[in-house]
């Protein structure tokens, strides 16, 4: 079964500060694609950020980036110079040559001022 | 960007009754979309896939005849929650897939069932 685990339930960090929340995942498919969405109290669902398997090359979208190891099954997202706006739920999600989206069961992060 | 409505954002319903909800998409076509739950803190869960002309797939452990998905064209998906109960109260999440794309999914903004 396709698995995605989200380690940290909670984490909070100082405005400013660089923050990595850890995500690893399980699949035996080769092409996949991964993500990273933020979940704000409005509980929109927001893309930060995606990687496709295929490449080696980690994703960066500005304050957002990934450290994408394949063979370690690890996909972890950092964010840099965080933001008070940066405060939501984080999920890891994979998803499979279906197209189904498997979620993590998320990190709470809080930005403090 | 692509854009997914969901209608309602908020209902409350009777124990017994049903309750429809719409997914949209505005400005672009989705061959597939997905209906997710999600209780108070947690995660989102699958419950089923609909493909536009086709039957819905539901995943393990989801009532097909509970949730009733119909996928009637390429820019609106619905689900009806038949009989609600209580339980079935949470918070419901419908995505869509670009036709054009290779992987993209638009998520909706969620539609929050209460059944009293």
């Amino acid at each position: 079964a396709q698995t995605v685990t989200q380690s940290q339930p909670e984490m909070s960090v100082q405005e400013a500060e660089t923050v990595t929340l850890s995500c690893t995942y399980d699949t035996s498919e080769s092409n996949y694609y991964l993500f990273w969405y933020k979940q704000p109290p409005s509980r929109q669902m927001i893309l930060v950020i995606r990687q496709e398997a295929y490449k080696q090359q980690n994703a960066t979208e500005n304050r957002f980036s990934v450290n994408f190891q394949k063979a370690a099954k690890s996909f972890s997202l950092k964010i840099s110079d965080s933001q008070l706006g940066d405060t939501a739920m984080y999920f890891c999600a994979f998803m499979n040559r279906d197209d189904k989206i498997i979620f993590g069961k998320g990190t709470r992060l809080h930005i403090l001022p | 960007g692509a854009v997914v409505s969901q209608h309602p954002s908020r209902v409350i319903c009777k124990s017994g009754t049903s309750v429809k909800i719409e997914c949209r998409s505005l400005d672009f076509q989705a061959t597939t979309m997905f209906w997710y739950r999600q209780f108070p803190k947690q995660s989102l869960m699958l419950m089923a896939t609909s493909n536009e002309g086709s039957k819905a797939t539901y995943e393990q452990g989801v009532e097909k005849d509970k949730f009733l998905i119909n996928h009637a064209s390429l820019t609106l998906s619905t689900l009806t929650v038949t009989s609600a109960h209580p339980e079935d109260s949470s918070f419901y999440i419908c995505s869509a897939r670009d036709k054009r794309g290779p992987y993209e999914q638009y998520f909706g903004p969620g539609t929050r069932l209460t059944v009293t």
